[in-house]
């Protein structure tokens, strides 16, 4: 069973452009969490979403940040317009349907490291 | 709000002793805790938690955690360290309420080093 799986692993970009990542959940998994980690902190929560569905998108900034989980294919979490504090370590992270109760654990996959120049 | 405190940034100690890396909490219902270990440049594996049940929980390669409701604590502990246990490890809790269930907070990390 493979586990959950992110593209980019690394994305360099340029003030101004988008940046797009990619989060594949473990399968039978239909809940993914969004999460970043900044150089020297631990992880902060961004979005909670389920197929078509935004749960809990509290954590994203306001503005040019939006993520998606469409019936088919990978959540996308998209960075329009990145700056230079986008930088750090973006982590996706699946669990089974919360019918399993909210004990369920979350599995997180590799990371994608965005880097702004 | 929930979340989580490791008061230690870093932990030094030798192979084959043991070793605990300290994590208290803050909730205000039951709390769901869990612990990942974080290698460089790779994601969060699940080491264990705690949901209900027994105090002291087993995890994975060879790690267990004494969940303390009076001391509101958490701490992961190993009867003997490896120099391959030497890593970033986080503690976080879980969000079972309302708009923000699902979520989990972290805390900062605690860098383990093992040396030989």
């Amino acid at each position: 069973n493979a586990g959950v799986m992110q593209n980019p692993r690394h994305l360099v970009r340029r003030r101004g452009q988008e940046a797009r990542l990619r989060c594949s959940p473990m399968k039978g998994h239909s809940h993914v969490y969004w999460y970043r980690q900044l150089p020297e902190e631990g992880l902060k929560f961004m979005v909670y979403l389920q197929k078509e569905n935004i749960i809990d998108e509290s954590g994203m900034p306001k503005e040019r940040f939006s993520a998606e989980f469409p019936k088919e294919g990978p959540s996308i979490l998209r960075i329009q317009q990145v700056v230079r504090g986008d930088s750090a370590a973006y982590f996706c992270a699946s669990s089974p349907p919360v019918g399993g109760g909210v004990q369920e654990t979350q599995y997180f996959g590799p990371g994608t490291r965005l880097l702004v120049l | 709000a929930q979340s989580v405190a490791q008061p230690e940034d870093q932990v030094n100690v030798a192979e084959g002793n043991p070793l605990t890396v300290k994590c208290t909490y803050s909730v205000s219902g039951n709390p769901y805790l869990f612990w990942y270990v974080q290698y460089p440049n790779r994601g969060l594996q699940f080491l264990l938690k705690y949901i209900t049940g027994d105090n002291l929980v087993k995890g994975s390669y060879g790690f267990e955690a004494e969940f303390n409701k009076s001391q509101t604590s958490f701490h992961l502990k190993k009867p003997s360290a490896l120099v391959s246990d030497s890593a970033l490890y986080f503690c976080a809790v879980r969000d079972y309420r309302g708009s923000t269930l699902g979520r989990l907070y972290f805390g900062r990390g605690t860098q383990l080093t093992v040396w030989p």
